[in-house]
């Protein structure tokens, strides 16, 4: 069965880094993209950045671009999502998805990760 | 930018009837690469719908998608417990590459 399975909730301080992380199983990891999306609390679904493992070729909305930094090693199946800088407003539910080969939606999601930055 | 727009922002309907949901899209969407994800408290999304119309894995045949260009659609035909949740669209292709609207909260009357 394909999984995605996301590292666990983080408790940070503004201007903190951070790094967190999707591995993928149940698939051939290197030929699928991967995407991350943000949810503030209550809000919506916003798409943030997209790799594909297998050559690490790399597609950043314009409205995250310079903010966050995505990645993936695929001799170990997973992706990451950093932070050099956390402010309060990236306080949210991050989720990894996976976008399918023969269309363009996410047909498989992780479970989240939520990321609380309080000083 | 594509800017989506879903509407209405709540439904509120009973078990039984039917539902429908549109996503109007600022211009054109490539393709017809439209999706359509369900998401329940606490939950990750759940693809629904891909390419407008296409029914992804697992998902009952009383849920549907239609439309292309700027306007499409989702319908459930029939509503039941569980369908109770928020569902969003999703274009692809377009500056940014993915773009999600903003939601329709369908609740029980």
């Amino acid at each position: 069965d394909v999984q995605l399975v996301q590292s666990g909730a983080e408790v940070t301080k503004p201007g903190e880094s951070l790094k967190i992380s999707c591995k993928g199983s149940g698939y051939s990891f290197k030929n699928y993209w991967i995407g991350w999306v943000r949810q503030m609390p209550g809000r919506g679904l916003e798409w943030m950045a997209i790799i594909y493992p297998g050559d690490s070729d790399i597609r950043y909305s314009p409205s995250f671009q310079g903010q966050v930094t995505i990645s993936a090693d695929k001799s170990i199946s997973t992706a990451y999502l950093q932070w050099s800088s956390l402010k309060a407003s990236d306080t949210a539910m991050y989720y990894c998805a996976r976008r399918g080969q023969l269309w363009h939606a996410f047909d498989f999601w992780g479970q989240g990760t939520l990321v609380t930055v309080s000083s | 930018e594509v800017v989506l727009t879903q509407s209405p922002g709540t439904l509120s309907l009973s078990p039984g009837e039917r539902a429908t949901l549109s996503c109007r899209a600022s211009q054109s969407v490539t393709s017809s690469f439209l999706a359509w994800y369900q998401q329940k408290p606490g939950q990750a999304p759940r693809l629904l719908i891909y390419d407008a119309s296409s029914r992804a894995t697992g998902i009952p045949d009383r849920f549907s998608g239609s439309g292309s260009g700027t306007d499409f659609t989702l319908t459930i035909s029939r509503l039941e417990p569980e369908d109770f949740a928020v569902y969003y669209c999703q274009q692809y292709g377009s500056s940014p590459l993915y773009t999600f609207g903003q939601g329709t909260k369908l609740e029980i009357k």
